[in-house]
Order: structure tokens, then C-alpha cells, then sequence
């Protein structure tokens, strides 16, 4: 069973250009979780969804951020006109549905690093 | 809001001893979950040991184990015979245990592990 799948792993853009970053839950999982790391410190929530649906967004900034999960293809975070201050590490995170008892874990996958020049 | 702490910002081990990891999380629920989550110089997160509230027994993963003192509000990790392979960033995580959750961390803990 493949794990978390995040592309790219490393992704450079200039200010102001758009940067879309992916993931591929786990076989089974239908719970994606998007969790943001700047350099030197800890792992920050950002956005939790479901099939279509985005439950809690609470940790993602107002504005320029987005995220979406569709039906059918990856988990999406996007940036757009992306600033120096948005460099840092894009991790995403998957867990089974409730009814599969296993929802408490959340498995990662190796992130995304993105550098704004 | 919960908080998560990990007051040790660096710590080292020889190869082949024990080291113990700290950790104090603040919240007001009486059920949830803890985790340790190691990240080594790659980045990725490896989930390392997890732990439900509701249980008083303490988990253990091979050559990790926690200590968790509830009203203490405490969760510890201890890793015996460590190995080179253990060198890592650590992070403490909370989890209240609800139908979804995210996931709060505590700063980091660098270990070195010395040969």
C-alpha cells in the first residue's frame, strides 16, 4: 500500500507567480489534512477536508490560499501571488473515515518544499 | 486552545544508552490522543509511538516507549539502545478525540546521537 504522495517535492517560484501543490491520500483514506512547517520551527494546521468538502479551515490565511479536494484526483493547496514569507515546508497528512476505527493517525507524506525568490 | 510544549530544544545520547524526551500539552478535554512523530534530515514525519488518553497502560514501540502521567498532563518518550538511526528532529503532538481532528505540535526536540 503506496504511502502519502505529495508533488513536487521541491517547488521554486518568484513573488507573485501561483504555486499549486498536490496530494495523493492513502488507499482507503478519504480525510486529507494540510499542515504548513517554516524553517526552525514546528508543523502548523492548516486546512482539514473530505471528498468535496472542506470541514476546517481555520488554520489557512484569508487570502491568496486556497484548498480543495475533489471527488476524483489529488488533494490541491494553492497559492497565488506567493511571497517571500510563504517559503516553507507544505506537508499533508491522510487518515481513514471514522467508521474504519483507525481515524485517530495521521500518516504524512514527505511534503513539499517551496522557495519564493 | 490546546498547547503542546517541548521545553528541551536539543538533546544527545551515546549510542547504546537511554534518553528521555519531554513533553507537557495544556487542555481542558478528558479524551484525546498523543503522538511522537520523528523527523529525520529528510523532512518526512514517521509516525513513532501514539498513545489514547483513555488508556492508563503505558504504549511502547519496540525500543520506544512513553510515559504518560494524565493529570500530570505529561507525555514523555523514551528511547533505549539508541541507535545512530535515531537521530532526528521530535515532535510532541495533540489530538482531541472527536470525529476529525488536527493536530497540534510542540516546538521540536533535536536529538544527536553520538557514537
Amino acid at each position: 500500500n503506496a504511502g502519502v504522495m505529495q508533488n513536487p517535492r521541491h517547488l521554486v517560484r518568484r513573488r507573485g507567480q501561483e504555486a499549486r501543490l498536490r496530494c495523493s491520500p492513502m488507499k482507503g483514506h478519504s480525510h486529507v489534512y494540510w499542515y504548513r512547517q517554516l524553517p526552525e520551527e514546528g508543523l502548523k494546521f492548516m486546512v482539514y477536508l473530505q471528498k468535496e468538502n472542506i470541514i476546517d479551515e481555520s488554520g489557512m490565511p484569508k487570502e491568496r490560499f486556497s484548498a480543495e479536494f475533489p471527488k476524483e484526483g489529488p488533494s490541491i493547496l494553492r497559492i497565488q501571488q506567493v511571497v517571500r514569507g510563504d517559503s516553507a515546508a507544505y506537508f499533508c497528512a491522510s487518515s481513514l473515515p471514522r467508521t474504519s476505527g483507525g481515524q485517530e493517525t495521521q500518516y504524512f507524506g514527505p511534503g513539499t518544499r517551496l522557495l519564493v525568490l | 486552545a490546546q498547547t503542546v510544549t517541548q521545553s528541551q530544544p536539543e538533546m544527545s545520547v551515546q549510542e547504546a544508552e537511554t534518553v528521555t524526551l519531554s513533553c507537557t500539552y495544556d487542555t481542558s478535554e478528558s479524551d484525546y490522543y498523543l503522538f511522537w512523530y520523528k523527523q529525520p534530515p529528510s523532512r518526512q514525519m514517521i509516525l513513532v509511538i501514539r498513545q489514547e488518553a483513555y488508556k492508563q497502560q503505558n504504549a511502547t514501540e519496540n525500543r520506544f516507549s512513553v510515559n504518560f502521567q494524565k493529570a500530570a498532563k505529561s507525555f514523555s518518550l523514551k528511547i533505549s539502545d539508541s541507535q545512530l538511526g535515531d537521530a532526528a528532529m521530535y515532535f510532541c503532538a495533540y489530538r482531541r478525540s472527536t470525529s476529525y481532528g488536527k493536530l497540534t505540535f510542540g516546538q521540536g526536540t533535536i536529538l544527536t546521537v553520538h557514537p
